[in-house]
């Protein structure tokens, strides 16, 4: 059964490097992790995408080991506007039939 | 150029009521994307929609049904409406909707059954 599970709060400080970790025991291999952020009220929105090794854009990186199992995102040097919650989103293709599987989220919350 | 755009933003229905949502993707962007998000929790797949073929759907009933029009524009409908329906409604866009797509959330509809 596809599955992704991530942490459900996480508490930083400015300045500091966060790090979320996501678990996606049973990712195709030809599935993408994504990440994206949601403040309330407001739709989600795309941070990052990979499919293994690393990737880094302006505002974040994203760590795939070489099993892809799990992700970690990290959020260099947080600030207060960071904070949001922050969702996990693994793509499953069974066949014909694409699932776009969420996870529950991480509250991250940004403290002065 | 516009963004996602979804209407209503909100609307109150009855129990056993029906209800259509609509969404109008970015423009050149041909797969639409919907989900159920109900408050607190993360967006439930509901469906995927690529060149006006549904591509993906997750567990949901029969209740619920979508289309997607040779504009790519998409409309989600919702039969027999029950308490639980209750949520916000997303709706997103991306190009192809394959593997490696950005997709862009709309604003969404919040839907309030009573």
């Amino acid at each position: 059964l596809a599955k992704t599970t991530q942490p459900i709060s996480m508490d930083s400080y400015e300045g500091q490097e966060v790090n979320i970790t996501c678990s996606h025991n049973n990712i195709a291999t030809n599935d993408y992790i994504t990440w994206y952020q949601q403040f309330p009220s407001q739709g989600p929105r795309f941070i990052i995408q990979g499919y293994k090794t690393k990737v880094t854009n302006e505002v974040a990186s994203l760590f795939i080991p070489a099993d892809r199992k799990s992700s970690t995102l990290s959020l260099p040097r947080v600030s207060l506007s960071d904070t949001a919650v922050y969702y996990c989103l693994v793509v499953y293709n069974a066949g014909n039939n694409r699932k776009l599987i969420w996870g529950l989220g991480t509250s991250l919350a940004v403290n002065p | 150029d516009a963004g996602v755009t979804q209407s209503p933003t909100h609307l109150i229905k009855t129990r056993g009521q029906h209800v259509t949502l609509r969404c109008s993707p970015i423009s050149g962007h041909k797969s639409v994307s919907w989900y159920q998000q109900v408050l607190g929790q993360g967006p439930q797949f509901i469906f995927q929609y690529y060149e006006k073929e549904e591509r993906g759907r997750g567990n949901f009933p029969d209740r619920f049904s979508a289309r997607q029009f040779p504009n790519y524009s998409s409309e989600l409908n919702v039969n027999a409406l029950l308490l639980g329906d209750s949520a916000l409604y997303l709706c997103a866009s991306s190009s192809t909707g394959g593997g490696g797509t950005e997709a862009f959330f709309g604003q969404g509809t919040r839907l309030t059954v009573v």
